[in-house]
């Protein structure tokens, strides 16, 4: 199945520093989306990036996506320690039209105040 | 809007006992999912509806398990009988488009003793 690979699987930063995430993943997509899911709580939806763009801003957030490589990356600037989290990316396929999401093991970002 | 909504918020049964998990999408959702998450295998998901019909169940793991979707409001998951290895938690989710983002519930953590 099609599923995003999160690199690298934790992460620790300072409260300030930015913080890259990459996802790696295997067949052609429609889109990539990024989730987040703090300690004890659901996943919450961070961005979507299309197969037909490069980069997206939302906030603190920068996604890019190279389809070329079958790769995207997630930045935070500025991080904070509510930033603390997993995050995970979830490739949207063609084949099913977006329908199916497959999650990885995720990236947990740790951000110490 | 509340948001995916999920009862009971913790379970803990007995081995052997039905367990029955419950979830109200956001309304005007037509893709409705189970996922289930533990340690050991991270976010995976069971089943997926659309305008109340399944399409994909090919992630429920075994016939102890079943889903319904009697209505556009309205999902459970059975487990009949639970065992200690389907401790976990489960995550409903709710989509309006195909492709679009996720919203998940706050789950239901479950214990099998």
């Amino acid at each position: 199945s099609q599923q995003g690979e999160e690199d690298p699987q934790a992460l620790s930063i300072q409260e300030g520093e930015n913080a890259t995430m990459n996802c790696s993943y295997k067949t052609s997509i429609n889109n990539l989306q990024w989730y987040r899911q703090n300690s004890g709580r659901g996943l919450v939806h961070l961005i979507l990036i299309r197969s037909n763009e490069r980069e997206k801003h939302s906030g603190r957030l920068r996604v890019t996506l190279d389809t070329s490589k079958k790769s995207s990356s997630l930045l935070i600037t500025a991080s904070r320690a509510a930033d603390t989290a997993s995050y995970f990316c979830a490739p949207a396929t063609r084949e099913t039209s977006g329908s199916r999401l497959t999650f990885g093991e995720g990236t947990q970002l740790t951000v110490n105040p | 809007d509340a948001g995916v909504i999920q009862s009971p918020r913790h379970e803990v049964t007995e081995m052997g006992q039905e367990v029955t998990l419950r979830c109200k999408p956001i309304s005007g959702h037509d893709y409705l999912f189970w996922y289930r998450q533990t340690m050991m295998r991270g976010l995976e998901l069971l089943i997926y509806f659309n305008n109340n019909v399944p399409i994909d169940d090919s992630g429920m793991p075994e016939d102890r398990f079943s889903a319904k979707m009697p209505n556009a409001s309205f999902s459970t998951l059975k487990i009949q009988p639970s065992e200690p290895r389907d401790s976990a938690v489960y995550f409903c989710a709710s989509r309006m488009l195909a492709g679009g983002e996720q919203f998940f519930g706050p789950g239901t953590r479950l214990t099998v003793l």
